[in-house]
């Protein structure tokens, strides 16, 4: 079974300053997707970035960039210049090709700190 | 841009009685996916349709159903409902299985069993 773990259940960050939220999975797939999601307090699950695994070069999307170490089995999403609206839950999801289930993880919440 | 669609927003029942959750997906989408999040917990999968047929199943109880109709509108039956049942419900679509666009979440339909 494919397993996705959040090690930090919660981050605080300055802001305008860099945070990177932590994120590992197990999976014996060769191919597959990871993403991260965000959930603020209106509780909507909104898409940040998504990385396909057969892609060497990390996906980037504005202030939102990830470090995808396919080896190591580690997701990570770095956020630049944070902002008042980052503040949400994040969590890391994967899922399959030939399977259409979204596995999350555990969830980081992360405070902006004025 | 059109959205995802839940229909109610929230939901109040009492024990042993019965709840329809409605999805309406996002024009030409023909996946549908269910998912569970209990208080302080990551979304679990429920259960997804694709072209009116049930495409994959998670942790969905014997007591809830589900279907997606001719118009790929999805309805969430949940009988008999338990304490445990409350939890915020979220409705996805995609276009073929995700094969063609990630999935997207709707707001959420925020069930309460008293």
């Amino acid at each position: 079974a494919q397993t996705v773990t959040q090690s930090q259940p919660e981050m605080s960050v300055q802001e305008a300053e860099t945070v990177t939220l932590s994120c590992t999975y197990d999976t014996s797939e060769s191919d597959y997707y990871l993403f991260w999601y965000k959930q603020p307090p209106s509780r909507q699950m909104i898409l940040v970035i998504r990385q396909e695994a057969y892609k060497q070069q990390n996906a980037t999307e504005n202030r939102f960039s990830v470090n995808f170490q396919k080896a190591a089995k580690s997701f990570s999403l770095k956020i630049s210049d944070s902002q008042l609206g980052d503040a949400a839950m994040y969590f890391c999801a994967y899922r399959i090709l030939r399977n259409e289930k979204l596995t999350f993880g555990t969830g980081t919440r992360l405070t902006i700190i004025p | 841009a059109a959205g995802v669609i839940q229909s109610p927003r929230h939901l109040i029942k009492e024990k042993r009685e019965t709840a329809t959750l409605k999805c309406y997906p996002i024009p030409r989408h023909d996946t549908v996916y269910w998912y569970q999040q209990g208080p302080g917990q990551d979304p679990q999968f429920l259960i997804s349709f694709y072209e009116k047929m049930q495409s994959d199943k998670g942790s969905i109880p014997d007591r809830f159903s589900a279907q997606q109709f001719s118009d790929y509108h999805s309805e969430l039956n949940m009988s008999s409902l338990e304490l445990g049942d409350s939890a915020l419900y979220f409705c996805a679509s995609s276009l073929e299985g995700g094969r063609r666009t990630e999935a997207f979440f709707g707001q959420g339909t925020r069930l309460t069993v008293v």
